[in-house]
């Protein structure tokens, strides 16, 4: 497609349950970020891939997160055992290879309420 | 996971005025510092990327200015329109090759 593209938009669940949140990069782009952005806050870096490969796991904010990515293209962000602090707004961009001297395109974002 | 502050953290201007606002981060390890704009509603898109100190870079009414020794970033706004009315978010790249944001300065422009 066009531009980094996010599923679902909108995603309400019930405490407890796992979600999976997808991303599909820019074709040709190997760097691909996951953000999030809780109520009021600014944007809270999650995990980096260079490839299929994920050197930065830093900002997982717990191991409840995990994330994939397979063909150095789509990525999933898994949840599991949802807690309500999860509620935020999910982005992911990607860029050109390491992305250090190009910019970063963010998808639309999924925006998980957790009940 | 790098200190990045921006200031102020938001601000409210009359249309016509201009204005500006600081992004500082660590000066060690750096290669790029990116700008982007995200309005409500919409996904951030990416305004500068400067890696060099000293670097100028201008897009219509918006500039930016960096200096790497010292670790700061300046972005203006000439003659500020409600259409400019976003947050502004500043980037460092680190070494670690990760992307990582400020804050943000919200920008409220009053017609």
């Amino acid at each position: 497609g066009a531009g980094v593209s996010q599923s679902p938009s909108n995603k309400v669940t019930e405490k407890g349950k796992d979600v999976e949140l997808r991303c599909d990069p820019i074709s040709g782009h190997t760097a691909l970020y996951w953000y999030r952005q809780s109520l009021g806050q600014g944007l809270e870096f999650l995990i980096y891939f260079q490839g299929n490969s994920a050197p930065d796991k830093s900002g997982l904010p717990s191991d409840r997160f995990s994330a994939e990515r397979t063909g150095g293209s789509v990525s999933t962000l898994t949840i599991q055992r949802t807690q309500q602090e999860d509620s935020a707004v999910y982005l992911c961009a990607s860029s050109l290879q390491r992305g250090r001297n190009t910019e970063a395109f963010f998808g639309q974002g999924t925006r998980l309420t957790v009940v | 996971i790098l200190n990045v502050e921006q200031s102020p953290q938001s601000l409210h201007v009359q249309e016509g005025d201009s204005t500006n606002f600081t992004c500082s981060f660590p000066s060690s390890n750096f290669y790029a510092l990116h700008w982007y704009r995200w309005e409500t509603a919409k996904s951030p898109e990416a305004l500068f990327v400067m890696t060099l100190n000293g670097d100028e870079k201008k897009k219509g009414r918006i500039s930016a200015t960096l200096n790497t020794k010292e670790g700061y970033s300046y972005l203006y706004i000439k003659g500020s329109q409600p259409e400019d009315s976003a947050t502004y978010l500043c980037a460092p790249y680190n070494a670690g090759n990760m992307l990582t944001f400020g804050g943000g300065t919200r920008l409220m422009v009053k017609p």
